[in-house]
């Protein structure tokens, strides 16, 4: 049984770039949740997609968008980087009948550096 | 909002003595309750979590832990600590009909032989 996977596992962009990054939910999982987790931090939300809508986002700008494809899998696609764009970003895949009470299944992330 | 705090930002033990990471947390309702562990260049492992019931929850690799409604606090615990849990450790929380997970900044756990 496959877990999260993603893709590329690590990017090196320089500023004013835009970045794509791939993830697919585990088996069965229908809900991905997007994370950015700078060096030092704890993970922080930024936007979770179900039923191939944006559900939820968290406090993040625009130039942070991403698409869910009806196979379940998701896209974080970044627009103008900045430097404080570097950080691990961190696809988490769940099923939305128990969104709630069931944890979030974390794929190894993709380490994004701008320079 | 919700928000979770992990008072220590290491955590030094021996190899077989107890093992105590602490969190606390804020949150609107009941609270859904997590911890993760993050190994390096790893993502994150789910260890375990509080929905509802007993207060004492068991999760994997020996771990425990503890909730405390009055004094809102999740602090994980395990009996005796191996150097293989050594790792960075993060406390999560999730508000009842909401969606995203509220992180600490973590704990880096360091067990010694």
């Amino acid at each position: 049984d496959a877990g999260v996977t993603q893709s590329p596992t690590h990017l090196i962009k320089t500023r004013g770039q835009q970045v794509t990054l791939r993830c697919s939910p585990k088996s069965g999982h229908d809900t991905v949740s997007w994370y950015q987790q700078a060096l030092g931090q704890g993970p922080q939300f930024i936007f979770q997609y179900y039923e191939e809508e944006e559900r939820q986002r968290g406090n993040f700008p625009d130039r942070f968008s991403g698409h869910q494809f009806p196979n379940y899998s998701s896209e974080l696609n970044v627009n103008a980087l900045l430097l404080g764009d570097s950080a691990l970003y961190l696809c988490a895949s769940s099923l939305a009948i128990l969104t709630e009470s069931d944890e979030q299944f974390f794929g190894p992330g993709t380490r994004l550096t701008v320079l | 909002a919700q928000s979770v705090a992990q008072p220590e930002d290491q955590v030094n033990v021996a190899e077989g003595n107890p093992l105590t990471v602490k969190c606390t947390y804020s949150v609107s309702g009941n609270p859904y309750l997590f911890w993760y562990v993050q190994y390096p260049n790893r993502g994150l492992q789910f260890l375990l979590k509080y929905i509802t019931g007993d207060n004492l929850v068991k999760g994997s690799y020996g771990f425990e832990a503890e909730f405390n409604k009055s004094q809102t606090s999740f602090h994980l615990k395990k009996p005796s600590a191996l150097v293989s849990d050594s790792a960075l450790y993060f406390c999560a929380v999730r508000a009842s009909g909401d969606y995203k997970l509220s992180f600490g900044a973590g704990t880096t756990v360091t067990v010694r032989a």
